[in-house]
């Protein structure tokens, strides 16, 4: 069965700093990635995903994240935090189904919240 | 266009009595997801229907839980006989086609049930 895990439970930069969350997945074929954030109060929202190709995707509000293979690991990365991205992050991995489908059933980490310092 | 719509936002049930979260998809969003999230933890994959359809229960509790989506009204979670560990953030998810490779799932802002 897959797995997700999300070291660190709660990281403060400040702004204007750079971030990398991080995120490793146990699967055994080629997973389906992505990263969601979710606001106090709100649903998630789809940052990126990453499914096949270029490792290096890039997303909303400025996040790129980093597929490799070899470590396991889907790490989320911003050049330069703003007050507005405080939030809890989540990674998620989506299996292929039979037929080669897949279906959103996600298995998640349990999340990273992030604080900004001004 | 209205996102995927949930309500009640918070839920306050005794234990033994009955839950129902509802949730309203995305316009022309056939395939509903729930999920349910603990205090601490990431979401957790509960069913996947489609309109009339369960297409994956596996993780569903095998008793007091159930699902619908009918082909009129918005699906509905149902918990019998609630629990103090039913407490817990529950979300929704719509996408319009099956694929995850295809679509993209939008998520309700949860309902928040609490347990006496």
């Amino acid at each position: 069965a897959q797995s997700v895990t999300q070291p660190d439970i709660h990281i403060t930069v400040s702004e204007g700093a750079s971030l990398e969350l991080r995120c490793n997945y146990s699967y055994g074929a080629t997973p389906y990635l992505f990263w969601y954030v979710q606001s106090p109060g709100q649903g998630l929202q789809l940052l990126l995903k990453y499914f096949s190709g270029d490792t290096l995707v890039q997303g909303i509000k400025g996040f790129e994240a980093e597929f490799k293979r070899s470590q396991s690991s889907f790490n989320l990365r911003k050049p330069s935090v703003h007050w507005s991205d405080a939030a809890e992050y989540f990674c998620a991995v989506g299996a292929q189904g039979a037929g080669g489908t897949s279906y959103g059933k996600l298995t998640f980490g349990q999340g990273t919240i992030l604080t900004v310092h001004p | 266009n209205a996102g995927v719509m949930q309500n009640p936002r918070h839920l306050v049930r005794r234990r033994g009595q009955e839950a129902r979260l509802r949730c309203s998809p995305m316009k022309g969003h056939s395939h509903v997801y729930w999920y349910r999230q603990l205090p601490e933890e990431g979401l957790k994959f509960m069913v996947y229907l489609q309109k009339e359809n369960i297409i994956d229960e596996s993780g569903m509790p095998k008793e007091r839980f159930s699902a619908e989506f009918p082909k009129e009204g918005p699906s509905i979670l149902r918990i019998q006989q609630v629990v103090r560990g039913d407490s817990a953030a529950y979300f929704c998810a719509s996408s319009h086609g099956p694929r995850i490779t295809n679509e993209k799932l939008f998520f309700g802002s949860g309902t928040q049930l609490s347990v006496l």
